[in-house]
């Protein structure tokens, strides 16, 4: 299955700051990049999707960077909210599949 | 309604029982899913549904059998269960195959727990 390497594990911002979430992939056939947001207790849900021929997408507060030549994504979330604090996973898919990163859980602190 | 509703949503099983968790999605969803999430750890895809077709079997163990007997209900049957399968399970569906269009929807998960 198709590897997706996700960092940091977690981080910790202030109300009002910037929260990065970078991920790394190793493969190069898929045509979808979407990020996934977890509450505890609830199953993850699509939060914003990119597509390899955009560098960038924005969506509120939230902006995803796609580096083609570097292979690599990331998350920006900004302005961060308490209401944010949530595991993220990034994920891509060969095919159908989709495979995710490990996730990294961010707390903002009000 | 819920888009995708799993049940139960807390499970506690002996090695030796055999229970089956479900799911329905109500979304008029083709495509059904069953993903594996442990803690620290990349969801994990276990099987594919797709118009009651089985698509994918992800090298998952015997003791594990799903069924889909609509487009709108899946069902994972356990039996003979390790402490190694406690985890949450994840049930999803998307409009059809193929992820750059038809994005997956999650049930909030059926945590699982072998004693």
């Amino acid at each position: 299955q198709q590897q997706v390497k996700q960092s940091p594990q977690s981080l910790i911002v202030q109300k009002g700051g910037i929260s990065i979430i970078n991920c790394a992939y190793e493969n190069t056939a898929f045509d979808y990049f979407p990020w996934y947001q977890q509450f505890p207790g609830k199953g993850p849900a699509l939060l914003i999707a990119i597509r390899p021929d955009v560098s960038e997408k924005k969506e509120g507060r939230f902006t995803i960077s796609f580096n083609k030549s570097a292979k690599q994504f990331s998350l920006h979330i900004m302005d961060s909210q308490p209401g944010d604090s949530a595991t993220y996973f990034c994920a891509l898919n060969p095919l159908y599949k989709l495979s995710f990163g490990a996730g990294t859980t961010v707390t903002v602190r009000a | 309604e819920t888009g995708v509703t799993q049940t139960p949503r807390h499970l506690v099983m002996g090695m030796t029982n055999k229970k089956s968790l479900k799911c329905e999605q109500h979304l008029g969803h083709n495509a059904m899913y069953w993903y594996k999430q442990s803690a620290k750890k990349p969801l994990e895809l276990m099987f594919v549904y797709s118009l009651e077709e089985r698509v994918e079997n992800n090298s998952v163990p015997s003791r594990f059998s799903p069924e889909c007997p609509n487009s709108s209900h899946l069902f994972l049957h356990l039996h003979t269960l390790q402490p190694e399968d406690s985890a949450l399970y994840l049930c999803a569906s998307s409009q059809d195959l193929g992820q750059g269009l038809w994005p997956q929807h999650f049930g909030d998960g059926t945590r699982l727990s072998i004693l």
